[in-house]
């Protein structure tokens, strides 16, 4: 099986910085994504991590250590617009490898 | 560009009725999956489909069905609607499997009383 977790919440303020992290036990991994959804919207896609190390695409960067089974996402410069719930899902063999999703982070950002 | 489209956007079933969730793509994507999202939780894969005619079960398939006769439709059925089956279901579609970004419909709001 795999296992997922998440905060639930965390508060933040605009201008911080804000890491989410993620914990994952899986038999075997393929891949980890980030997806940020608004209230009553769909998710969109933020970022995929296969290897170690970090990636960074503007204001949010993602990091994954393998060995740990963890990442974060790191949101610098917050804005208003940031406070939304993140989404850690994570590809392992079996299920034609599909990502399983944690239950999510919801991120208020706060003036 | 439309995207990944889903009808309807809110539904109100009574126990034991039926319904079909439209979704449809148009960017020739081959993956689609079906998605329910319930208070505080996670997306739970319902169904996926990885091509016209190939559909297969997710985590939580119990009480629904789906086909995919095209490419570009990949439609949910549910059958004798149940209080449990209350969610917001999510229909997606990538182009090949998930290592690639997925594109979300904007949900289907549905509540069974």
């Amino acid at each position: 099986g795999q296992n997922i977790d998440q905060p639930t919440e965390m508060t933040a303020t605009e201008g911080a910085i804000v890491q989410i992290n993620c914990t994952y036990q899986t038999s075997g991994f393929n891949g980890l994504f980030w997806y940020q959804q608004h209230a009553g919207e769909a998710p969109t896609f933020l970022s995929y991590n296969v290897l170690d190390g970090l990636e960074e695409k503007g204001r949010f960067s993602s990091f994954l250590s393998r060995s740990k089974g963890y990442s974060y996402l790191l949101l610098k410069e917050l804005q208003m617009k940031d406070s939304a719930s993140y989404l850690c899902a994570v590809r392992a063999p079996g299920g034609s490898y599909i990502p399983t999703f944690g239950r999510g982070t919801s991120l208020i950002v706060h003036p | 560009n439309a995207g990944v489209t889903q009808t309807p956007k809110f539904r109100i079933l009574k126990i034991g009725q039926s319904m079909t969730l439209q979704c449809t793509q148009d960017m020739n994507h081959n993956y689609m999956y079906w998605y329910r999202q319930d208070p505080g939780m996670g997306l739970k894969l319902i169904y996926y489909s990885v091509g016209a005619g190939i559909t297969d079960k997710g985590e939580v398939p119990n009480g629904y069905n789906v086909s995919r006769s095209t490419t570009e439709d990949f439609p949910l059925r549910l059958e004798l609607a149940a209080p449990s089956q209350t969610s917001v279901y999510f229909c997606a579609s990538s182009k090949t499997d998930m290592n690639t970004e997925a594109f979300f419909g904007q949900g289907t709001r549905l509540t069974v009383v």
